[in-house]
């Protein structure tokens, strides 16, 4: 069975930096093709797709967050991590991590979501 | 990067009716398309993928078409557990982007 989980703080200040843990199972990510993205939806918002880790450890950032934005891969312990630097109130969001299984890259797999806010 | 713009961003129709939900996006994406259905305070699930496929599981009242940068995704007769936000998602151009959605209320 195929499952994905964030982890993370709910509280982050402003200034600060944030880093969400998405631990799988059920599959592996260096598997040809397969791809792990980060999604995020404010309250009441539009989901927006910020960025994603591809099995050969290639990544693709939104335009918007690509200087903030670091998405990396713990083989041995089937985690993708994200890092945003420099949070900002309009940061706070449900977070979700998501996968695209091989030959498609459409996002099939989400995990709960965890929700950040940032305030001071 | 490749904007997605949904029509309607609501609507409101009754149990039985043909429902059809538009995504345009900016620039050709070659059918590399996926479309959401997200309820409150639910995860988002897949329902269809390369623009037409459903999804395992998803009822064939579901369907979806399109070409070049136009899509629709259709409805077939509207169930009262249909209701939610749907949403368009291209994976043609990097970075990938969502359509804002489409919010719609079981009449």
């Amino acid at each position: 069975q195929v499952t994905l989980k964030e982890s993370g703080p709910a509280l982050v200040k402003p200034t600060e930096a944030l880093t969400l843990t998405c631990t799988f199972s059920g599959f592996s990510v260096n598997t040809f093709a397969m791809r792990m993205s980060w999604i995020r939806q404010p309250p009441g918002r539009a989901l927006e797709w910020l960025g994603r880790i591809d099995w050969d450890d290639a990544t693709v950032y939104t335009t918007s967050l690509k200087t903030r934005l670091t998405i990396s891969k713990d083989t041995s312990k089937n985690q993708v991590l994200l890092t945003l630097t420099n949070m900002d109130p309009v940061d706070t969001a449900t977070y979700y991590c998501a996968r695209s299984r091989p030959g498609s890259s459409a996002l099939d797999i989400w995990g709960h979501g965890t929700m950040v806010i940032v305030s001071s | 990067d490749t904007q997605m713009t949904q029509s309607p961003s609501s609507l409101s129709a009754s149990v039985g009716d043909r429902v059809t939900i538009t995504c345009r996006a900016s620039e050709i994406i070659s059918n590399s398309l996926a479309w959401y259905q997200q309820k409150p305070g639910k995860v988002p699930k897949l329902l269809l993928l390369g623009a037409s496929t459903l999804e395992s599981g998803v009822p064939s009242r579901f369907s979806g078409s399109g070409s070049g940068t136009d899509y629709t995704l259709t409805i077939s007769s509207l169930q009262p557990e249909d209701f939610g936000t749907y949403y368009c998602h291209q994976f043609y151009t990097n970075p990938w982007t969502f359509g804002q959605g489409t919010t719609v209320e079981i009449k």
